[in-house]
């Protein structure tokens, strides 16, 4: 069964700052990746999409990538800024049939001004 | 022109009532799902459908039943409610297959159970 990791749980850094978010999971056969954004009391808005046969994805100050083969996915967040604070989500796409997302419990950041 | 649309937004009831979420997307995606996400913020699938068929049912009570009238609807039913129910629940949808198969997420409905 898919577990997917993410670490660290919380993450606070100051404005300006270049960071690195953390994405495992345990099966290698997946359909795709994509990296989630939630605020508080909110839904989730989609950032990046990685189709399993892709190596990364760029959308901004975002850039993520995936090894499939060593099960991880890094989300870099370039010049950070206080507006990005907000829970980060990974989430793996399954081979199956219906091809549910199977999540990770989520990076807290908070980018101090 | 909200994408994935859900209603209610915030659902407060007692134990043992039944209600009813409402889910609708305008993206003309073949496939819709309900997730639930708990207390710390963990989010599970619960169903998916795929034109209008269920493909998928993880382990949930059966007092959740999942409705799809077409395509661009999936309702959640709920009987005697409970306690442990309360949670937000996720509508999303996507193309089962192809290329472009993001999955768009409704902005959630909250369900508190007293």
């Amino acid at each position: 069964k898919q577990e997917v990791t993410q670490i660290p749980a919380a993450l606070s850094v100051p404005e300006g700052e270049n960071l690195v978010l953390n994405c495992s999971f345990t099966d290698s056969a997946i359909y795709n990746l994509q990296w989630f954004r939630q605020d508080p009391g909110k839904g989730l808005t989609s950032l990046l999409l990685i189709q399993s046969s892709q190596r990364e994805q760029t959308s901004g100050r975002l850039n993520a990538s995936l090894d499939k083969s060593s099960g991880r996915s890094t989300l870099y967040i370039a010049a950070s800024q206080p507006g990005d604070s907000a829970t980060y989500l990974c989430a793996v796409r399954e081979l199956g049939s219906a091809r549910q997302l199977t999540f990770g419990s989520g990076t807290q950041l908070t980018v101090l001004p | 022109d909200t994408a994935v649309s859900q209603t209610p937004k915030y659902l407060v009831t007692q134990m043992g009532n039944d209600k009813s979420i409402k889910c609708e997307q305008n993206l003309g995606h073949d496939t819709m799902y309900w997730y639930k996400q708990d207390s710390k913020k963990f989010l599970k699938i619960m169903f998916s459908y795929n034109n209008k068929e269920l493909i998928i049912n993880e382990t949930v009570p059966n007092r959740f039943s999942p409705k799809s009238p077409d395509k661009a609807h999936l309702n959640l039913h709920i009987n005697s409610l409970e306690l442990g129910d309360s949670a937000v629940y996720f509508c999303a949808s996507s193309l089962l297959s192809g290329a472009y198969n993001e999955q768009f997420f409704g902005p959630g409905t909250r369900l508190t159970v007293l």
